[in-house]
């Protein structure tokens, strides 16, 4: 999978937006977008992903740069709950290539009150 | 649906001995996933099954480590010895098939395992 590189941690305040940004300028043209958050002594759980055109669902938005190289994970309104690392994975979706998830380092996002 | 359950969630265990982390996947799910998690590595996959039979075990470190799925219900991974390197949050996850897609994981909570 092609590599992503996101800032260690971030900050917020609570009500606020958040973006989250992600580049991933070596993307070839059938990798999916995927956002995973890991809260604090849980395992990881899905986002939202996307390949093209933006996306959006209940849970947050993805904005994708027109030339892929680049996406943003948008929380409309930070809450306490939102505190975690968010990790921006790359993933080819041809399923004949087997690719399964594999996670970087993310970025820890801190919400204060 | 109760999620993906792991037992047990907490293990310590001296160096050596035998650890058998346990799991159950969300009824209906194709695929079980094994991943560890430590703070130099992150998050690794270590194997994954697909109707009950391993395809990628590439991820699994050395021989010490052995995993099943004798049953849809059900998955285990066994370390035999254990060593203090292995240290880590082990977490399980599990996925339906999606059409047209790659699995996409639901994870259990985790079993933090301590070898001393």
């Amino acid at each position: 999978d092609a590599k992503t590189t996101q800032p260690n941690s971030m900050e917020s305040n609570e009500e606020e937006p958040v973006h989250l940004p992600c580049n991933h300028s070596t993307i070839s043209g059938t990798d999916y977008i995927h956002w995973y958050r890991q809260l604090p002594s849980q395992g990881p759980e899905y986002v939202i992903h996307g390949l093209t055109s933006n996306v959006n669902n209940r849970m947050a938005s993805l904005a994708i740069a027109e030339d892929r190289k680049s996406s943003t994970l948008i929380l409309h309104r930070a809450t306490l709950r939102d505190a975690a690392v968010y990790y921006c994975i790359l993933r080819d979706e041809d399923i004949s290539a087997g690719n399964m998830l594999t996670f970087g380092g993310g970025t820890r996002l801190m919400v204060k009150p | 649906d109760a999620g993906v359950i792991q037992s047990p969630r907490h293990e310590v265990t001296e160096m050596g001995q035998e650890v058998t982390l346990r799991c159950k996947p969300i009824s209906g799910h194709d695929y079980l996933f094994w991943y560890r998690q430590t703070m130099m590595r992150g998050l690794e996959l270590l194997i994954y099954f697909n109707n009950n039979v391993p395809i990628d075990d590439s991820g699994m470190p050395e021989d010490r480590f052995s995993a099943k799925m004798p049953n849809a219900s059900f998955s285990t991974l066994k370390i035999q010895p254990s060593e203090p390197r292995d240290s880590a949050v082990y977490f399980c996850a599990s996925s339906p098939r999606l059409a047209g897609g790659l699995p996409r994981p639901f994870f259990g909570p985790g079993t933090r395992l301590t070898v001393l």
